[in-house]
């Protein structure tokens, strides 16, 4: 039971490319999400899912997309990256019922240059 | 924004010393919890505070919460070097999208 996978752990881009942050879990969990945590600013939402083929924006989702596929996976796109995209990324996860805490990932680390 | 506030932002305390930190929050809430993020790991969930419970305890920790001042604080009994992370809380609005919203979070440093 590996929990919440994310890939690559670390990554360098260049100004306009785009990616993929991959994130995957295996506990059958419906509601999946990503954030985003900047030095001063705590944990942002950018995207979440709460179930397969179901998706909605969060805080800051400019420069983002996500889908959602299957139950397990839940990848996040940048589209053109931008400086402002430096950060590092979690994916989470929970089951149902809404009470339960989230699973998080390791995290992306993510620069832009 | 809809961040929740912590304070203080850094607490250094002795080994065996009591550690408290408070979160504070601008909207109705569903639930309030509180996470751990060592130094370049992913969050873990420490403990979950519903909006009609005031208190609540898990080992050496306890959480209270009042809905009224809008205020939950963390308290960490008879600390170890081994409790030094990053404290952040994070509710669940009562209305609207199922999201958590964080707070800022408290760098807690516990000295041997």
């Amino acid at each position: 039971n590996a929990g919440v996978t994310q890939t690559p752990k670390f990554q360098v881009l260049k100004t306009g490319q785009s990616m993929t942050l991959q994130c995957a879990q295996d506990m059958n969990h419906e509601y999946m999400s990503w954030y985003r945590q900047d030095p001063g600013m705590g944990l942002r939402l950018i995207h979440y899912s709460v179930g397969a083929g179901i998706t909605d924006q969060g805080e800051v989702p400019n420069g983002y997309n996500v889908s959602r596929s299957t139950t397990e996976d839940f990848p996040l796109r940048l589209l053109s990256a931008a400086p402002s995209q430096t950060s590092v990324y979690f994916c989470a996860s929970k089951s149902d019922p809404l009470d339960y805490g989230y699973t998080f990932g390791s995290g992306t680390r993510l620069t832009v240059v | 924004s809809q961040q929740g506030e912590e304070d203080p932002q850094a607490l250094s305390i002795q080994e065996g010393e009591n550690a408290t930190m408070n979160c504070s929050y601008k909207t109705s809430i569903n639930n309030l919890q509180w996470y751990r993020q060592n130094s370049g790991r992913g969050l873990v969930h420490l403990i979950l505070i519903r909006s009609n419970e005031r208190e609540k305890h898990s080992g050496r920790l306890r959480v209270t919460l009042d809905t009224s001042k809008k205020s939950s604080s963390l308290l960490i009994t008879a600390s170890r070097a081994a409790d030094t992370a990053s404290y952040f809380c994070a509710y669940r609005r009562s209305t609207g999208a199922n999201n958590l919203f964080f707070g800022t979070g408290t760098r807690l440093t516990v000295i041997p």
